[in-house]
């Protein structure tokens, strides 16, 4: 079974550019959350998508914002780049809402640097 | 908000010596705890979980156990090897928090063992 793939792997962009980034679930998997990885402030959560429906968004700014589609891939978008927005960006993806716990599978990243 | 607090790095050991990273917690309600390793380079893998209080989660010689009464989940190996170099992170999801599918990790700790 082929695991959680994310593109670009890497990516440069200048300040106020935006930028796509885009993430393909493990198959059957239906949940997608985005996780934001900086040396300062670690790992931290962007939002999770389930059907296509934004369930839960972490403390980022509106400049950050993601869809997913109907066949569980997702996106995210983060517009008017700052600096402080390099960083690595997860995303994991998770087979069913029902489960008592939450595993989450990631994909290796996608490393955003704004210069 | 749910917390976690991991032992500052980095951790620096000689292969076959005894492992033990620290992890405590604050969550809102009854959490599954997770620990989480990066190699270099690349995405986070699953390690461990334990989902209710006094579950051991153990895979490839680690150990972690969800102790309830400290609020902690910390991790240990008997002997390490030069391979287990990487990043560690010690992580919960929480169900009151309104979503089982965010995750907070604590700021990773930088284990390298030398042969």
């Amino acid at each position: 079974k082929a695991g959680v793939t994310q593109t670009p792997r890497y990516l440069i962009k200048t300040r106020g550019q935006q930028v796509t980034l885009s993430c393909s679930p493990i198959s059957g998997h239906r949940s997608v959350s985005w996780y934001q990885q900086t040396p300062g402030q670690g790992l931290q959560f962007l939002f999770e998508y389930f059907s296509e429906t934004q369930r839960n968004k972490g403390n980022f700014p509106g400049r950050f914002s993601g869809r997913q589609f109907s066949n569980s891939r997702s996106e995210m978008n983060v517009s008017t780049l700052e600096l402080g927005d390099s960083a690595l960006y997860l995303c994991a993806s998770s087979p069913s809402p029902w489960r008592v716990y939450n595993e989450q599978f990631f994909g290796p990243g996608t490393r955003l640097t704004v210069l | 908000g749910d917390s976690v607090t991991q032992m500052e790095g980095p951790v620096t050991l000689s292969e076959e010596a005894f492992l033990t990273i620290n992890c405590t917690y604050t969550a809102t309600g009854y959490p599954s705890l997770f620990w989480y390793v990066q190699y270099p380079g690349e995405g986070l893998q699953l390690l461990l979980k334990a989902t209710k209080a006094d579950d051991k989660g153990s895979n490839k010689g680690f150990e972690a156990t969800y102790r309830k009464e400290t609020t902690s989940f910390h991790l240990e190996k008997g002997s390490v090897q030069v391979s287990d170099s990487a990043v560690y992170f010690c992580a919960l999801s929480d169900p009151s928090g309104g979503s089982n599918y965010k995750l907070t990790f604590g700021k990773g700790t930088l284990l390298t063992v030398n042969p």
